[in-house]
C-alpha cells in the first residue's frame, strides 16, 4: 500500500463549481500534512496546510480526519487559473522528519 | 532573494554514462532535498541533508545514485551508468530544517537517458 494515496484524476469541472480532492495515508503517526499545488512543467509549491480543526484560505478550505486517516481539499467557484495538479503531502516521523507527496489530482476547470 | 537554483535545467545523455546534476539552495537553509518525479506521479523522496551529513538516504533506489553536500550548501546527485528507467524530472529543495512543513522546490533538472 502506498503510504499516501490520491484520486490521480482528471477532475473537469466547469468554471465556478466546486470541487473536493480526497487523500488517504497509511502511516499513524503521521504529525503533519499539507496541500501543494504543481503547474504544468513547474515545481510543487505549498498551497496550504492542513489542521487538526480544519482551515480555510479564501476559496480553499482543508480537513483532516486523523481517526480514518484521511485528508480533503474542498475548492468552491472555481477558476480556470485553479487548473493544475494538487498533491498531498504527510509529514511522517521515520527517525527524521520526512515529506512524501501521493501522485497527485488534476484538476481542469473549463470556461 | 534567489530561490533554489539547478543545473543543468536540461541533461540528455546515452546509457551508460555518468551524469552530475546540481543544486544550489536558498541561503541559510541548512535542509536540502532531492526528489525526483516521473511523468504522472508525484515526487519521489531520495535524500535529505542536514547541513553536510545525509540524515536519510533510504529513497536512493540502488548504489548508482550517491548525493554530496561537502561544504553544507550546494549539492551534487550523482548518478553512475545510468540507465532508461532514470530518465525523470530531479527536483531539490531546501528549507531550515525539520519540523518545517513548506520545502522550497527548484526548477528541476530534467534527465533524459536515451
Amino acid at each position: 500500500r502506498k503510504e499516501v494515496e490520491q484520486d490521480p484524476g482528471p477532475f473537469n469541472v466547469p468554471e465556478g463549481a466546486t470541487v473536493a480532492f480526497n487523500c488517504t495515508y497509511s502511516n499513524s503517526a503521521s504529525q503533519s500534512f499539507f496541500w501543494y499545488r504543481q503547474d504544468c512543467r513547474k515545481e510543487p509549491k505549498l498551497l496550504m496546510s492542513v489542521y487538526s480543526s480544519g482551515n480555510e484560505d479564501g476559496r480553499f478550505t482543508a480537513q483532516l480526519n486523523r481517526a480514518s486517516q484521511y485528508i480533503s481539499l474542498l475548492i468552491r467557484d472555481s477558476k480556470l487559473s485553479d487548473s493544475a495538479t494538487y498533491l498531498c503531502v504527510v509529514l511522517m516521523n521515520t527517525g527524521f522528519q520526512k515529506l512524501v507527496f501521493g501522485t497527485g489530482t488534476r484538476l481542469l476547470v473549463s470556461p | 532573494g534567489a530561490g533554489v537554483s539547478q543545473t543543468p535545467s536540461n541533461k540528455v545523455t546515452e546509457k551508460g554514462k555518468y551524469v552530475e546534476l546540481r543544486c544550489d539552495p536558498i541561503s541559510g537553509h541548512t535542509a536540502l532535498y532531492w526528489y525526483r518525479q516521473s511523468l504522472g506521479q508525484g515526487p519521489e523522496f531520495l535524500i535529505y541533508f542536514q547541513g553536510t551529513g545525509a540524515a536519510d538516504d533510504s529513497g536512493l533506489p540502488n548504489d548508482r545514485f550517491f548525493a554530496v553536500r561537502p561544504e553544507g550548501s550546494v549539492s551534487t546527485l550523482k548518478i553512475q551508468r545510468t540507465e532508461r528507467g532514470d530518465s525523470a524530472m530531479y527536483l531539490c529543495a531546501s528549507n531550515r530544517g525539520p519540523d518545517t512543513g513548506e520545502l522550497f522546490f527548484g526548477e528541476g533538472s530534467r534527465l533524459t537517458v536515451l
